[in-house]
């Protein structure tokens, strides 16, 4: 019940095309879905986060929705770039505490 | 401003030797929670503290794993009589107050058992 399950576990996409990353839940006490990035050698960094009153959110290129009865998210990045190149884990928390990270996508976009 | 701080980088032990991870936080921040991630997995919450206190341990092993986060100084994540199963990157993050903020992640120590 505390798992947040990811897919797909890498994905390649071309230069300007759009990555759907893709997560489930089944705890609906969760109340905090954080979206992090992470490049090799480096710590995640928070890329965009969404709170379960709210369907989608958007911070630029980068594009959360969230459908509350099905227990699913997803982050969708438009115009992929090479430099968006990099591991990318979708979270869950009950109220900002610990959280509970899914299995993290592997994004290549190529040039 | 400077970010959340780890040391050592990379660190190499042997089997049967003791593992320091030291994780100091952003600056007005309270709140520490260790993370271990494997090669290829997502982060594994350990434990969440704050100031001599530690709040949720539900994610770290009973045997050979310890933490703390005291009044001054860094917080502390220690592993005695390390064995190779313990090879992972560990992450803290830091955040201003429990819950209320985002989790901020340093860069990690990388351990490597032998």
């Amino acid at each position: 019940q505390q798992q947040v399950k990811q897919s797909p576990q890498s994905l390649i996409v071309q230069k300007g095309g759009i990555s759907i990353i893709n997560c489930a839940y089944e705890n609906t006490a969760f109340d905090y879905f954080p979206w992090y990035q992470q490049f090799p050698g480096k710590g995640p960094a928070l890329l965009i986060a969404i709170r379960p009153d709210v369907s989608e959110k958007k911070e630029g290129r980068f594009t959360i929705s969230f459908n509350k009865s099905a227990k699913q998210f997803s982050l969708h990045i438009m115009d992929s770039q090479p430099g968006d190149s990099a591991t990318y884990f979708c979270a869950a928390s009950i109220g900002g505490f610990k959280t509970i990270f899914g299995a993290g996508t592997r994004l290549f976009v190529k040039a | 401003n400077a970010g959340v701080m780890q040391n050592p980088r990379h660190l190499v032990r042997r089997r049967g030797q003791e593992a320091r991870l030291r994780c100091s936080p952003m600056k007005g921040h309270s709140h520490v929670y260790w993370y271990r991630q494997l090669p290829e997995e997502g982060l594994k919450f350990m434990v969440y503290l704050q100031k001599e206190n530690i709040i949720d341990e539900s994610g770290m092993p009973k045997e050979r794993f310890s933490a703390e986060f005291p009044k001054e100084g860094p917080s502390i994540l220690r592993i005695q009589q390390v064995v190779r199963g313990d090879s992972a990157a560990y992450f803290c993050a830091s955040q201003t107050m429990g819950g209320t903020d985002t989790q901020y992640f340093g860069p990690g120590t990388r351990l490597t058992v032998l």
